[in-house]
C-alpha cells in the first residue's frame, strides 16, 4: 500500500538553526499538509498546499515556517529559525481528491536545544 | 473558536467487550468526519471515516454521525489488547480540508 515518507525520523538542531523536514507524498495525491503534535498534546494543523500554493495556514505557521514542493515528488517544511517551543513531532499528511481522508507519514521528531 | 472535543479517559474495558469512543464539535457546516488511532510515539493512522448521519460499519469498527447534535462517536467490538491506543476524532472544519483533532481519548483494553 502507498505511504507518505518523512525523513529524517529524528532531527536535533541548536535553537536559531535552519531545519528542513522532508516528505513525500503519496504519488497521486494532490493535497498535502502539515501537522505538529507537541508531546503530550493534540495533533495541530500547520498548513496546507494544493496546486502549488498554501491554500490555508495556521496561526502556528508565522514568517519562520515556509512550505515548498521543489519537485514533482518532495513537500518541505522549513523553519528558518528554530526556538525551544518548535520542539514537536511534524507530521505530513495527504489525500487524493477533497474530503477524502488524509493519510499521514510516520512523522519527524524535532528536537531543538 | 472552532473545537472538537473528546474525554481523555483513560477508558477501560475488558477483553471481548465493546468498547465506546466518542466526540463532539462546534461547527454545525462539518461534513466529514474521521477516526484516527495513535500508538505512544507513532502517528495517527486512519481507522474509520464517515460523512452522511447514521451507521458505517468496516469490520469491528462502527461510525457514527449525528449531524444535529453535533456527535460522532466510534465502537470498538470484540475489544482485543491490540486495541489499546490514543484515539483521535478529527473533524473538517471551515473552508478547505484541513482537519481539527480533538485531545483523544486514551483506550486500555484489559486481558
Amino acid at each position: 500500500e502507498p505511504e507518505v515518507t518523512q525523513t529524517p525520523s529524528h532531527q536535533v538542531t541548536q535553537m536559531g538553526q535552519e531545519v528542513i523536514l522532508r516528505c513525500v507524498p503519496i504519488s497521486n495525491h494532490l493535497y498535502f499538509y502539515w501537522y505538529r503534535q507537541i508531546l503530550g498534546q493534540k495533533v495541530e494543523f500547520l498548513v496546507s498546499f494544493y496546486n502549488n500554493e498554501i491554500s490555508e495556514k495556521s496561526e502556528i505557521f508565522d514568517d519562520q515556517f515556509s512550505v515548498e514542493r521543489p519537485d514533482g515528488s518532495n513537500f518541505t517544511l522549513k523553519i528558518r529559525s528554530t526556538k525551544l517551543e518548535d520542539s514537536a513531532m511534524y507530521f505530513c499528511a495527504s489525500h487524493g481528491y477533497s474530503n477524502q481522508p488524509q493519510h499521514f507519514g510516520d512523522g519527524t521528531r524535532l528536537s531543538i536545544l | 473558536q472552532k473545537e472538537v472535543e473528546q474525554n481523555s479517559g483513560p477508558l477501560s474495558v475488558p477483553e471481548g467487550a465493546i468498547a465506546s469512543l466518542n466526540c463532539t464539535y462546534s461547527d454545525r457546516g462539518s461534513q466529514s468526519f474521521f477516526w484516527y488511532r495513535q500508538y505512544s510515539g507513532k502517528s495517527p493512522e486512519l481507522i474509520m471515516f464517515i460523512y452522511s448521519n447514521g451507521d458505517k460499519e468496516d469490520g469491528r469498527f462502527t461510525a457514527q454521525l449525528n449531524k444535529a447534535s453535533q456527535y460522532v462517536s466510534l465502537l470498538i467490538r470484540d475489544s482485543q489488547p491490540s486495541d489499546s491506543a490514543t484515539y483521535l476524532c478529527a473533524v473538517n472544519m471551515g473552508r478547505g480540508d484541513k482537519i481539527i483533532f480533538g485531545k483523544g481519548t486514551r483506550l486500555h483494553i484489559l486481558p
